[in-house]
């Protein structure tokens, strides 16, 4: 069955400090690979996917994400992190057929300024 | 543009008894979703709409939940009757083709 690994249950860094949050995804076949974040008391908002083509994708307040398909990896990174950064970060994988989105459990950041 | 709007947004009740939830998604989009997220988990699909019809319910627990999607804009996911393992926070996300999804703010749901 298709699922999403997030390791990282809790991470705390303080302001400045590089972030690099794991995801692992299971299935084998075309991937379509999402992270979402869900700041304090807001609903879930895209960071970033991937669909095909450059494995470095890059999206919203500096957040990046490479594709290794060879470690079946899909991590987030950021060089600097901020006390805004402090959120829950979700890595999802999209379905085969119906097109709807397998979660991983979530990683809780928490940036100490 | 507006977002997916949901209400209530928090919603106590007791087990047994039966609670609805509302969700208005995006203009225009024609996929709907219904999403479980229990405490320290991952959002869990529970059914997809595209227009008004399902296109994915195998993990609804359809003894107790159901939901519809009437005329392929709003859509109301009910309880009947609720069980305490039923509290989680209830998202609907939609979404204007299968690959990006907007979700709404979410429904709390404690039964006690």
């Amino acid at each position: 069955a298709q699922s999403v690994s997030q390791h990282n249950h809790h991470v705390i860094l303080s302001e400045a400090a590089s972030l690099e949050l794991g995801c692992n995804y299971s299935y084998g076949g075309t991937v379509n690979l999402f992270w979402y974040v869900q700041y304090p008391g807001q609903h879930l908002q895209l960071l970033l996917k991937y669909f095909s083509g450059d494995p470095l994708v890059k999206g919203i307040k500096g957040f990046e994400a490479e594709f290794i398909k060879s470690k079946f990896s899909f991590n987030l990174r950021k060089p600097s992190v901020q006390w805004s950064d402090t959120a829950e970060y979700f890595c999802a994988s999209l379905g085969t057929g119906a097109n709807n989105l397998f979660f991983g459990t979530g990683t809780r950041l928490t940036v100490i300024p | 543009e507006a977002g997916v709007a949901q209400s209530p947004r928090y919603k106590i009740i007791e087990k047994r008894q039966s609670v609805a939830f509302w969700c208005n998604p995006i203009s225009g989009h024609a996929t709907l979703y219904w999403y479980q997220q229990i405490l320290g988990q991952g959002p869990k699909l529970l059914i997809q709409f595209q227009n008004n019809g399902v296109v994915d319910d195998s993990q609804l627990p359809k003894d107790r939940f159901s939901a519809e999607r009437l005329k392929g804009v709003d859509s109301t996911l009910k309880i009947q009757p609720a069980k305490l393992e039923d509290s989680a926070v209830y998202l609907c996300a939609s979404s204007p083709s299968s690959y990006e999804q907007y979700f709404g703010p979410g429904t709390r749901l404690t039964v006690t």
